[in-house]
């Protein structure tokens, strides 16, 4: 079984809408928790930790739900600048687990 | 102009010979890692260490090497015994103790012929 799981979509939205994406880990001993995004062919960049109450910026929304091991990611407002892939990560015993992605592109 | 640097951006070689990628960081992170990342696949851990002189194995470290004389610089050795070393090459630092956001470099492409 994978460390860190995602659905790798792809998810085409319009301009807008809003859209979720889940995550769910395996090590119940993980630690810190992460989103990044990465845009075709560059490096992750990191987009915003996951914290046990949940934690906003702007449109984006973070959630982590301990008990069921999965993260969520709520996009607000769609914006075409959106379009990129989503990562995952997981931290545990001072690793990182990535998953392989979720591919999210807004159509205008 | 703080951040982590990697050179060069591409990199072409010939089969058998061996290539060091460059990772130098200003951030004054202690912990820095190497992955890679091949078509439609997640980032795998190649090296990472948490500390100067100090570095451990991560999932696929067979036929990579790296070194860690200095807290700024972690580079990694793609030698002739890694079977497919064309891939995407990312260094990253974190802080680390209780700090463990990790930051990439722009990344390498190694292209092996």
């Amino acid at each position: 079984r994978k460390e860190v799981e995602q659905d790798p979509g792809p998810f085409n939205v319009p301009e807008g809408a809003t859209v979720a994406f889940n995550c769910t880990y395996s090590n119940s001993a993980s630690q810190s928790f992460f989103w990044y995004r990465q845009d075709c062919r560059k490096e992750p960049k990191l987009l915003m930790s996951v914290y046990s109450s949940g934690n906003e910026d702007g449109r984006f929304t973070a959630q982590l739900n301990r008990a069921s091991q999965y993260i969520s990611l709520l996009i607000r407002d769609s914006k075409l600048s959106d379009s990129a892939t989503y990562l995952c990560v997981v931290n545990a015993r001072n690793q990182f687990y990535f998953g392989t992605g979720t591919s999210l592109t807004v159509i205008p | 102009d703080g951040g982590i640097t990697q050179s060069p951006k591409y990199l072409f070689r010939k089969e058998g010979q061996n290539v060091t990628l460059s990772c130098e960081q200003n951030l004054n992170h202690d912990a820095m890692y190497w992955y890679r990342q091949d078509p439609g696949q997640g980032l795998r851990l190649i090296y990472y260490s948490q500390i100067v002189n100090d570095f451990q194995k991560g999932d696929i470290a067979e036929g990579y090497s790296v070194s860690r004389e200095k807290k700024e610089s972690f580079p990694l050795t793609v030698t002739s015994a890694q079977k497919n070393p064309t891939a995407f090459y990312l260094c990253a630092s974190s802080p680390g103790q209780d700090s463990y956001e990790q930051y990439f470099g722009p990344g390498t492409r190694l292209t092996v012929t």
